[in-house]
C-alpha cells in the first residue's frame, strides 16, 4: 500500500508560490515527512523534511498539519529551474532510511 | 567533495552478459543504497548497507548481487543481464545516527548510470 499519495501533475507560474499537496493518512508517530526532487533525469536531490512543526530553509517551507495526516510543500518564488518531479516521503528516522519513492508530483513552472 | 559518484555513466550489454557499477562517496556516511529508475516510475531500492560489512535484499533484489568493499565504496552487480533489467541506477550514502537521534539521515544521490540491456 502506498503511504503517500500526491497529484501527478501541477502548473505554477514563474515568480508565484508553488504548493504541493501530500497526503500521508497512515503516518506514524514515529515517521517524518521527506521531500526530494529530481530534476530531469538527475538524481534526487534532498529539499526539507520534518516531524510535526513546520520546517522552512533556504529552499523551502514544509508545513505539516496538526493531526500530521497531509502536508505542503511550498517553494515560495518558483523559477523554471524548479520544473522536477517532487516525491513525498514518509520514513523513520535512524533505521537506514530505506526510502519508498511513488510517483511524485510533476511541477512545470511556466513563463 | 565529489559527492557521491557513480561509474560507467552508461553501458550498453547484451542478454547474458555481466557487469558492476561502481559507487564511491567521499562524506564518510555509514550508509549506502542501490536504487533502480524505470521510465515514469519512482525509484525502487535493490539492495541497501547500513553500515560497513552489512547488505540487505531491497524491493527488488532479484538478479544482482552487491558489495560493500569498503566505508567509502558500494557495488552492483549483474551476473548475467536481462532486458527487464535495462534502467537508469542510482547509488546514494548517508550517515544514520541511530534511533537516539534526530532525523539526520538525508540521503545524498549520484549522478545514475544508464544501462541498456539488448
Amino acid at each position: 500500500d502506498a503511504k503517500t499519495t500526491q497529484p501527478p501533475s501541477m502548473d505554477c507560474a514563474e515568480g508565484r508560490a508553488a504548493n504541493l499537496p501530500c497526503n500521508h493518512s497512515t503516518i506514524s508517530g514515529n515517521e517524518y515527512v521527506y521531500w526530494y526532487r529530481q530534476i530531469h533525469s538527475q538524481g534526487p536531490q534532498y529539499i526539507i523534511h520534518g516531524l510535526k512543526n513546520n520546517e522552512t530553509n533556504e529552499m523551502a517551507s514544509l508545513i505539516i498539519t496538526e493531526d500530521r495526516k497531509s502536508s505542503t510543500l511550498i517553494l515560495p518564488h518558483a523559477t523554471l529551474r524548479d520544473t522536477a518531479v517532487y516525491y513525498c516521503i514518509v520514513d523513520r528516522a535512524g533505521t537506514a532510511s530505506k526510502l519508498t519513492f511513488g510517483t511524485g508530483t510533476r511541477l512545470q513552472v511556466t513563463l | 567533495n565529489a559527492g557521491v559518484t557513480q561509474t560507467p555513466k552508461f553501458q550498453v550489454l547484451k542478454t547474458g552478459q555481466s557487469m558492476t557499477l561502481q559507487c564511491a562517496q567521499d562524506m564518510n556516511h555509514n550508509s549506502m543504497y542501490w536504487y533502480r529508475q524505470d521510465p515514469g516510475m519512482g525509484l525502487r531500492l535493490i539492495y541497501y548497507s547500513a553500515s560497513e560489512g552489512t547488505t540487505d535484499k531491497g524491493e527488488v533484489p532479484n538478479g544482482y548481487n552487491v558489495s560493500r568493499l569498503n566505508k567509502r565504496e558500494f557495488s552492483l552487480r549483474l551476473e548475467s543481464a536481462a532486458p527487464s533489467q535495462t534502467s537508469v541506477y542510482f547509488c546514494a550514502s548517508t550517515y544514520v545516527a541511530g534511533t537516539s537521534g534526530g532525523a539526520t539521515d538525508t540521503q545524498y544521490f549520484g549522478p545514475g548510470t544508464r544501462l541498456t540491456v539488448l
